[in-house]
């Protein structure tokens, strides 16, 4: 089993503060994903790194694939009350993929 | 666009009556089509997934199961439903096989086994 743990597991901040959720796992994958799933929906993709050391940003969201493949970590600036929600990693393996165990966001105006 | 259409939204069964939940794309063909079920807001765990019509893999053995009638169309069903089957049930296709691209999730059924 390729397990991808999450932390922290909850987490509740101030509008405007700064981040960072962390995936971890002692697998190494082929890429890693994340993705933001409000409540009573489906997730959504954020986004895909697929290289060691890879940093993408998307707005006020910046994503980091760890050099070795195994952890990647989000970090979100001033945040804001949308960005509320429960936060995914999921591993990929060929075509196998693993999701963590979550992060629930709660961004208080 | 592809969408992925999801229903119904939410559900309350009682034990031991059936289950069956449906799952439609549009505006693809031969997609990857995926059964997950999530537990108290927390991470996804597969169930079944299906490369093609009448084909069905199993990840977990339990008390549910999936057909796939049409290219377009995934069905996940029970005949007899337990209480620790409750849970927000969530369909998803990815198109080929490719890791860089990202499951596309319906918007879910939650259901409640009373």
């Amino acid at each position: 089993t390729q397990l991808l743990e999450q932390s922290p597991q909850f987490l509740s901040i101030q509008e405007g503060e700064n981040l960072t959720v962390y995936c971890n796992s002692s697998s190494v994958f082929s890429s890693l994903q994340w993705y933001r799933q409000e409540p009573g929906e489906g997730p959504v993709l954020l986004v895909t790194v697929v290289t060691g050391g890879e940093v993408k940003k998307l707005k006020r969201l910046t994503f980091q694939f760890g050099d070795a493949r195994k952890d990647s970590s989000l970090h979100i600036t001033a945040a804001q009350p949308g960005d509320t929600g429960l936060y995914l990693c999921a591993g990929v393996t060929g075509n196998q993929f693993y999701f963590g165990t979550g992060t629930s966001l709660t961004v208080i105006p | 666009s592809q969408t992925i259409h999801q229903w119904p939204a939410t559900l309350v069964q009682p034990v031991g009556s059936p289950l069956s939940l449906e799952c439609t794309v549009e505006g693809t063909s031969n997609p990857n089509l995926y059964w997950y079920r999530q537990a108290a807001g927390r991470g996804l765990q597969l169930l079944f997934y299906s490369v093609g019509i009448g084909q069905i893999s199993s990840e977990v053995p339990q008390n549910l199961s999936a057909s796939r009638p049409q290219d377009r169309q995934f069905i996940l069903s029970s005949k007899k439903l337990l209480l620790s089957d409750s849970g927000f049930y969530l369909c998803a296709w990815i198109f080929g096989q490719a890791p860089r691209n990202g499951y596309t999730f319906g918007s879910g059924t939650r259901l409640t086994v009373v």
